[in-house]
């Protein structure tokens, strides 16, 4: 069974551009959760979709919105980039809700310039 | 709020020996998950070990166990017979009953020296 896949892998964007990265679960996984990985702040939830609806959301701004498909894909967009949006995004499946054992994808690395 | 301590961020220890990371929580919740994850270098994160807080048997995954104190509120994982492979970033993390998120602690960077 193929594992969750990020596109794409990497990415530049300039300041004040807008982004949007893709996350495809492992078949048969209904929840997505998309996290942020920097340096200086570790590892931070950023939001979990479930059955195309958002269930939960961390503390991070309206520029970071995200949404998910009929088919459990997921996207998360961030709209008016900032240098400190630098950071690896991974996104994470799990079969259902309260299941509690999250796959991470590869990452999305983004720098922003 | 939940929060999750690794107060180690370097480990190291001789292939083949046995070495200890340690992860300290904190949650106002009864019902709760642990958990262990591994990040290899530039390589996807992998679930390592997962213990349910209403479990008193620690758990274990071959070459990994985890050492569950819940009235510390400590979570150490112990790597036995260590290799090569199992260099990497080390993160504890929790969830709570009823919520999707992770809350991961800084991590530990632990080397294997040959």
């Amino acid at each position: 069974k193929a594992g969750v896949t990020q596109t794409p892998r990497y990415l530049i964007k300039t300041r004040g551009q807008q982004v949007t990265l893709s996350c495809s679960p492992i078949s048969g996984h209904r929840s997505v959760s998309w996290y942020q990985q920097t340096p200086g702040q570790g590892l931070q939830f950023l939001f979990e979709y479930f059955s195309e609806t958002q269930r939960n959301k961390g503390n991070f701004p309206g520029r970071f919105s995200g949404r998910q498909f009929s088919n459990s894909r997921s996207e998360m967009n961030v709209s008016t980039l900032e240098l400190g949006d630098s950071a690896l995004y991974l996104c994470a499946s799990s079969l259902a809700r309260q299941n509690y054992e999250q796959y991470f994808g590869p990452g999305t690395r983004l720098t922003v310039t | 709020a939940q929060t999750v301590t690794q107060s180690q961020p370097e480990m190291s220890v001789q292939e083949a020996e046995t070495v200890t990371l340690s992860c300290t929580y904190d949650t106002s919740e009864s019902d709760y998950y642990l958990f262990w994850y591994k990040q290899p270098p530039s390589r996807q994160m992998i679930l390592v070990i997962r213990q349910e807080a209403y479990k008193q048997q620690n758990a274990t995954e071959n070459r990994f166990s985890v050492n569950f104190q819940k009235a510390a509120k400590s979570f150490s994982l112990k790597i036995s017979d260590s290799q090569l492979g199992d260099a990497a970033m080390y993160f504890c993390a929790l969830a709570v009953f009823g919520n999707e998120k992770l809350t991961f602690g800084t991590g530990t960077r632990l080397t294997i020296i040959p």
